[in-house]
């Protein structure tokens, strides 16, 4: 069965501090893996990541994926009290048709 | 520019009624996606629909759920005969085309009496 799983479930860090998020997987025909942040409302867009070893960047977020290792991981440097949110990593997948596969999130706090 | 636009925003039902639930998707998007997240949990797919048909139902359950997406007018998934466990945050997404990211929604929660 195909599965997303991140870790960690939960962190709470300082302002200033860096964080790394993980996401594994394990799917058949992989087609893309993408990164959400998710605070009270919609699910917000960050990444999508096809290609392996290629670094995306925004402001203070990369992302990077490994197909060999199936995993990916998102960084957050100068991490701000905005940045508290759940970080969702969805893998598309193929079944039947391509749908995402959804990790159950890694809920981040950042303190002042 | 307006984003995915779902409403309500929050639904209280009784058990035993009906549930609809309305997504318009981003101007000139014409792949809609349903999600449901139960609390403390993860998104989980239900339907993928473009207009006029029904793409892939495969996470939706087989009694009492339904959704379509008309030539005219917003998605709707629909809930027939409401149970507890219907309650959840529905998601709804869309995209202009099935390979580019999709655009969440802010949800309607429905909760059940």
């Amino acid at each position: 069965e195909d599965k997303v799983v991140q870790s960690p479930l939960s962190l709470v860090v300082h302002e200033g501090d860096t964080v790394t998020l993980n996401c594994s997987y394990e799917v058949t025909n992989f087609r893309s893996l993408l990164w959400y942040k998710q605070e009270k409302k919609a699910p917000t867009f960050l990444f999508m990541l096809t290609s392996s070893g290629i670094e995306k960047k925004s402001g203070r977020l990369s992302s990077i994926l490994d197909k060999k290792e199936l995993f990916s991981i998102l960084n957050i440097t100068a991490t701000q009290t905005g940045d508290s949110a759940i970080y969702l990593c969805a893998v598309e997948a193929l079944g039947g048709t391509y749908k995402y596969i959804f990790g159950t999130g890694t809920r981040l706090k950042v303190l002042a | 520019n307006a984003g995915v636009m779902q409403n309500p925003r929050h639904l209280v039902r009784r058990r035993g009624q009906e549930a609809r639930l309305r997504c318009s998707p981003v101007k000139g998007h014409s792949h809609v996606y349903w999600y449901r997240q139960l609390p403390e949990e993860g998104l989980k797919f239900m339907v993928y629909l473009q207009k006029e048909n029904i793409i892939d139902e495969s996470g939706m359950p087989k009694e009492r759920f339904s959704a379509e997406f008309p030539k005219e007018g917003p998605s709707i998934l629909r809930i027939q005969q409401v149970v507890r466990g219907d309650s959840a945050a529905y998601f709804c997404a869309s995209s202009p085309t099935g390979n580019q990211p999709q655009h969440f929604g802010d949800g309607t929660r429905l909760s059940i009496l």
